[in-house]
Formats: C-alpha cells, structure tokens, sequence
C-alpha cells in the first residue's frame, strides 16, 4: 500500500459544477497537507496549505482534512475550464521538509 | 518577487553521459529540495539542502548526487544516465527547513529525455 493514494483520472465536470477530488493516507505522522496545481508541462503550484485538522477556505478552493479518518479533499466551486490541470495532494510530517505525494488526479472542465 | 528558476527547461543526453541542472531559490529561502516526476512513480523526493547541507535523501541511488552554495543555489547531478532517468526534475524551495519549514514552492522544472 502506497503512503499516498489519489485517484489518476481523468475526471470530467461541466463548467460551473462543484468538484471533489481526494486523497487518503496511512502515516499517521503526516501533520501538514497541501494541494498543488499543475499544467501541462509545468511545475506544481501550490493552491491550499493546511495543519493539522479542518477546513480552510480561498476563494473558490476550499480543503479539508479529517485525520482521524486519513482523508484530505479539496473542493472547487463554479469550476472553469481554466481549472483544468492535474492535482496532486502532498503532505509532510512535522518536523521534516520532505513531501509526500500522490499521483495526481487530472481534471477536466468542458464549456 | 521571482520564483524559483531552473535550467536549462529541456536537455537530451544518450545513456553513459552525465547532466548537472541549476536551481536558484526565491530569495531569501535558504532550503532547496529536489524531486523527480515521472508518469509511473509520480513526485519522488531526491533529496534536500539547507545551508549548503544535505538534510535529508530519498531513495535514489549514488549517482544522484546535488549541492548548495553559500548563495543557496543548488545543483544537482545525475552520472552514467540511463534510460530510466528520462523525467521531469522539479526544484522547491522554502524559507528554512525542518519544524518551521512552511510552504514549498516549485520551479517550472527540466526535462530530461536519455536516448
């Protein structure tokens, strides 16, 4: 079992729709999470940085995560086909740099 | 305020030769961690320096080796490439390292392709 595991997509919405993607862990340790952006053969940009447990809220971006249960989301509200790209959810233990990654889940908003 | 810059963008080399690719922090962030991206494996870490020390590695084997500088620009080196080595190098940087390590941004990173 991988530490980080995301669902690879593709995953398809009509403009407008509100969008759910999601990751689940198993190291226990994992204190902070973040969400990243990334395009087409471009580098990850980073969109939610959070600690710990709860809801943090940016606009039309809002994640959550739930450690009791290993389970982080983001959501996206009013999607636009701008927000097409893949997301990837990372996280890291306390006291270290190194990220954890997923693979990604590519989204797609049509028109 | 700049990003984090790393060249060159893209570079093709055969198996047996050797590449070094350059990254320079946002300024003011002394922590710089390199990662490779590839279809299979996703984001890999390499490994991480702060105050031109290495903090921490990742799996890889010898022939990943990197650096940092007093300016905390970092090189990483790859020797005798193999095909397997084709991917997207991705460089972050951050203000310091470790408990108070904050966000990680990343550069727009290079793309190795080994013929």
């Amino acid at each position: 079992q991988k530490e980080v595991e995301q669902d690879p997509g593709p995953l398809s919405v009509p403009e407008g729709a509100i969008v759910s993607l999601n990751c689940t862990y198993s190291n226990s340790a994992f204190q902070y999470f973040m969400w990243y952006r990334q395009y087409s053969r471009k580098g990850p940009e980073l969109l939610m940085y959070t600690y710990s447990s709860g809801n943090k809220e940016d606009g039309r971006f809002t994640a959550q995560v739930d450690k009791s249960s290993k389970y982080i989301s983001l959501f996206i509200r009013d999607s636009q086909p701008s927000d097409s790209a893949t997301y990837l959810c990372a996280m890291r233990n306390s006291g270290y740099s190194t990220l954890t990654f997923g693979k990604g889940t590519m989204l797609l908003v049509s028109p | 305020k700049a990003g984090v810059t790393q060249t060159p963008r893209y570079l093709i080399k055969t198996r047996g030769q050797q590449v070094t690719l350059s990254c320079s922090p946002i300024s003011g962030h002394r922590s710089v961690s390199w990662y490779q991206q590839t279809p299979g494996q996703g984001l890999q870490f390499l490994f991480e320096y702060f105050s031109e020390t290495q903090r921490n590695k990742g799996n890889f084997p010898g022939r990943f080796s990197g650096r940092q500088f007093s300016n905390s620009r970092s090189e990483m080196n790859v020797s005798t490439l193999e095909l397997g080595d084709s991917a997207l190098y991705l460089c972050a940087s951050s203000l310091t390292s470790g408990v108070d390590t904050g966000e990680l941004f990343f550069g727009e990173g290079s793309r190795l392709t080994v013929l």
